[in-house]
């Protein structure tokens, strides 16, 4: 089972912060990463679908990067405010399999 | 509205007793899974199907049933709960199989088996 670690665990910032968060995945035989936005007692909702090293995709006031050479991805929010509370998955598919490995969900507080 | 419908959303039952997790898509959609979430741990997958009768095991298929007669429909079957299958369920949907599609997530059944 592929490793997909995503850190920090946790974060809570105060609303008008900016913050971002990382998940690692496996350099070699990457396919796509994706990131969900879940939030309590809702079912997880897509944000982006990266495939392409050096991808940057943008909605609203969330956006991610992705470096599939060093296995890594940042998703950054600027501005946060408290509806942009939940938990932030990724999930890493490699090449010719059609089961994503998911990371642990970094959970983001804002605080009014 | 494109949705992915889970039934029941909650759901008590004893071990041993037979029981089926509906999940249905409205997107025509070729591509469903089923998940787990278990406290500490990233969703797991259970079982995928690529399309209809197409089905293949995930990372713990251990103790779980599906069944793709249609395209829309993607049950999850636990022939014999057992308390370790106490979790979170989600179906999800995407357009082909192909991993570079989002996938729709439904809203989640939360099981307990006593």
């Amino acid at each position: 089972i592929l490793n997909v670690e995503q850190s920090p665990q946790s974060l809570h910032v105060q609303e008008g912060d900016s913050t971002n968060f990382t998940c690692s995945f496996p350099s070699s035989n990457f396919y796509a990463l994706h990131w969900y936005r879940w939030e309590t007692a809702k079912s997880p909702e897509a944000l982006f679908v990266m495939t392409l090293n050096g991808d940057e995709k943008k909605k609203g006031r969330i956006s991610a990067t992705l470096n599939t050479k060093e296995g890594y991805s940042y998703l950054y929010i600027k501005g946060s405010q408290p509806e942009d509370s939940a938990t932030y998955l990724c999930a890493f598919s490699s090449g010719g399999s059609y089961i994503p490995t998911f990371g642990r969900g970094t959970s983001l507080i804002v605080h009014p | 509205e494109a949705q992915v419908t889970q039934n029941p959303r909650y759901l008590i039952t004893v071990t041993g007793k037979k029981l089926t997790v509906t999940c249905s898509q409205n997107m025509n959609h070729e591509y469903m899974s089923w998940y787990r979430q278990d406290p500490g741990l990233g969703l797991r997958q259970i079982y995928y199907s690529m399309n209809v009768e197409v089905t293949d095991k995930g990372d713990v298929p251990e103790g779980y049933k599906v069944s793709r007669k249609e395209k829309r429909n993607f049950p999850l079957i636990l022939e014999s709960p057992s308390p370790n299958q106490t979790s979170l369920y989600f179906c999800a949907s995407s357009v082909t199989a192909g991993m570079n599609t989002e996938a729709f997530f439904g809203q989640g059944t939360r099981l307990t088996v006593v």
